[in-house]
């Protein structure tokens, strides 16, 4: 069956621009993540959706990051005033619920210049 | 907080030899305990897991014991492949079960013919 999408698989942007990441969880997965993977690094929690609510935003490092999940599957993940730092891999996942196996994504590389 | 740390690579292996990849974990309560892994090119993929102390997980050859009074899940495998070669990331889940991951920084595996 089909895995977790995300589009794009690359996003070149310019500092201070907005950008928009999306993700398509596996169909009937409750559970969505998102987190981020610096070069040579393993990945940090960023947030956790479970239906449509976001269940722990701990991870989002300024407000800048926003997520959201409007109806419970496709996750769009914005950030405003991209800095050259926020480059790196944004990874989603998705699980049937919280405490079940974790499926990811592909990435998109994000690059910021 | 919680956290993972693993041995330093890259790890580079002859075929069929001995692997053992070190990692241990700082958590409070009983977290679930991961190995992860990367190929070349590829999505994170699990690899095994063990929710319990003295649980042991195993898949493609792989083992990993939870071993909660030296705080470990050490990787390992009899004979490695050259298609074993990859990043491997131990990971842990909470006890709270929020579902979040959090990953070590990975260790490459390079197994030459």
């Amino acid at each position: 069956g089909a895995g977790v999408s995300q589009t794009p698989s690359n996003k070149v942007t310019e500092k201070g621009k907005y950008v928009e990441l999306r993700c398509d969880p596996i169909s009937g997965h409750t559970a969505l993540y998102w987190y981020r993977q610096s070069l040579g690094q393993g990945p940090e929690f960023l947030i956790y959706f479970q239906g449509t609510g976001a269940a722990d935003d701990s991870g989002l490092p300024n407000d800048r990051f926003f997520a959201v999940r409007p109806e419970g599957s496709v996750s769009t993940l914005k950030i405003q005033r991209t800095e050259r730092g926020d480059s790196a891999v944004y990874l989603c996942a998705s699980s049937r619920t919280s405490g079940d196996t974790q499926y990811f994504g592909p990435g998109t590389r994000l690059t910021v210049l | 907080g919680n956290s993972v740390t693993q041995m330093e690579g890259p790890v580079t292996l002859s075929e069929e030899a001995f692997l053992t990849i070190n990692c241990t974990y700082t958590a409070t309560g009983y977290p679930s305990l991961f190995w992860y892994v990367q190929y070349p090119g590829e999505g994170l993929q699990l690899l095994l897991k063990a929710t319990k102390a003295d649980d042991k997980g195993s898949n493609k050859g792989f083992e990993a014991t939870y071993r909660k009074e030296t705080t470990s899940f050490h990787l390992e495998k009899g004979s490695v492949q050259v298609s074993d070669s990859a990043v491997y990331f131990c990971a842990l889940r909470g006890s709270s079960n929020t579902g979040k991951l959090i990953f070590g920084q990975g260790t490459t595996l390079q197994v030459k013919p």
